[in-house]
């Protein structure tokens, strides 16, 4: 399986603090993508960053992206309650059908 | 748009017992596909499709079968369920290219006794 992984599986803030989620994988990619899951529902699609980029933002959200350590962050700022939820990485590879691999998520909890 | 539909939303299957989950999109998107989840291990890849009459295997497809006849269905058959195969299952798609995001639908949380 070239399944990602996500560090850490669970973490536990205030509302208004940030959140910082981690995701390794282990082959080259075309792109990296994030994703949100809340409880009992289909994911949704928040972020994609290319491989040829370093860093992205979206509203609260920033990615990073490191290549050569085959890395990714996502960093929630300002976190608040409606954040709760489990949150996926998933990389695409070069070439192919470039399906999507999950990696096995964070559950994010945000206390008001 | 509806998005990605999904029928039924939770089944109870008895071991040996087939079944198919439908999957539907209204977004005219060339590729969709099955995956399922399981507490502690992401989503995994059942089978996929890249367009009509076009089918391959994912990471985990023994158990399941598909067929794609038009771009809007790609039901996923339960040839003889087993207890492993509980789990919740999603169908996504989306458009032709790398870069494009995958819309999911709801899910089908499914239990074989």
């Amino acid at each position: 399986s070239q399944q990602g992984e996500e560090d850490p599986q669970a973490l536990s803030i205030q509302e208004g603090e940030n959140a910082t989620m981690n995701c390794s994988y282990k082959t080259s990619i075309n792109n990296l993508q994030w994703y949100r899951q809340n409880s009992g529902r289909g994911l949704v699609h928040l972020i994609l960053i290319r491989s040829n980029e370093r860093e992205k933002h979206s509203g609260r959200l920033r990615v990073t992206l490191d290549t050569s350590k085959k890395s990714s962050s996502l960093l929630i700022t300002a976190s608040r309650a409606a954040d709760t939820a489990s949150y996926f990485c998933a990389t695409r590879e070069e070439g192919g059908f470039q399906k999507l691999v999950f990696g096995t998520g964070t559950r994010l909890l945000v206390s008001p | 748009n509806a998005g990605v539909t999904q029928t039924p939303k939770f089944q109870v299957l008895k071991t040996g017992q087939s079944m198919t989950l439908q999957c539907a999109q209204d977004m005219n998107h060339e590729y969709m596909s099955w995956y399922r989840q399981d507490p502690g291990m992401g989503l995994r890849l059942i089978h996929y499709s890249v367009g009509a009459g076009i089918t391959d295997q994912g990471e985990v497809p023994n158990g399941y079968n598909v067929s794609r006849s038009t771009t809007e269905d790609f039901p996923l058959r339960l040839l003889s369920a087993a207890p492993s195969q509980t789990s919740v299952y999603f169908c996504a798609s989306s458009s032709r290219g790398g870069y494009n995001e995958q819309f999911f639908g709801p899910g089908t949380r499914l239990t074989v006794l």
